[in-house]
């Protein structure tokens, strides 16, 4: 069975500029959520994509965008880049959408920095 | 407003003891409750869950108790091992969102 996995692992951005950020959800799994965790802080939620439909959404402003393909994989796009998205952006599968009781399948992340 | 919260930023205790890890909340519309565990570098790993119609579950050396009256979750880990220790994150989710409320994190530190 294979795990969530993203990529890239690190980058390193200006601000101003564009970043997407890829997700390959856990085999069978249908629901995809991102999360972005700054240092010292809990995972906060961004938005979640069942069957390729945006399924709820956090706090954040529409530079935050994503996608879901057919397979279930899913990108995190964030324009306008900012000094305060430097963080640990957490991808993370399960089933369900909207009746998932919450155990979610992370990926090990992808560490954004912008300068 | 932080509807989740750990209010110790870390725990140190020694091997074979008993870990306590304590999380509030202030959302009485929460119904579901889980801690993961996240080592550095990898990400966070599902621990244990408790509906809000229970007040205790047990797995293995992990049992999460809910006092829903103090709006209160702890994790109790008996006995502490040097593996277990990671950074500890309490969450919760309220009826059929699908998003988790997570806690800012307790690291736990088990001493040899």
């Amino acid at each position: 069975e294979t795990g969530v996995t993203q990529s890239p692992t690190h980058l390193i951005k200006t601000r101003g500029q564009q970043v997407t950020l890829r997700c390959s959800s856990q085999s069978g799994h249908n629901t995809v959520s991102w999360y972005q965790q700054a240092l010292g802080q809990g995972p906060q939620f961004i938005f979640q994509y069942y069957r390729e439909e945006e399924n709820g959404r956090g706090n954040f402003p529409p530079r935050f965008s994503g996608l879901q393909f057919p397979n279930y994989s899913s990108e995190l796009n964030v324009n306008a880049l900012e000094l305060d998205d430097s963080a640990l952006y957490l991808c993370a599968s399960s089933l369900g959408g909207l009746r998932n009781t919450g155990e979610l399948f992370f990926g090990e992340g992808s560490r954004l920095t912008v300068l | 407003d932080q509807q989740v919260k750990q209010n110790s930023p870390s725990l140190s205790v020694q091997e074979g003891r008993i870990s306590i890890l304590n999380c509030d909340y202030t959302n009485s519309m929460f119904d579901y409750f889980l801690w993961y565990k996240k080592y550095p570098a990898e990400g966070p790993t599902f621990l244990i869950s408790i509906s809000s119609i229970k007040d205790k579950n047990e797995d293995g050396r992990f049992t999460v108790f809910l006092n829903k009256s103090a709006k209160h979750l702890s994790l109790h880990i008996v006995p502490s091992q040097p593996g277990d220790s990671a950074v500890y994150f309490c969450a919760a989710s309220g009826s059929n969102t699908g998003k988790l409320i997570f806690g800012q994190g307790t690291t736990l530190q088990v001493k040899p």
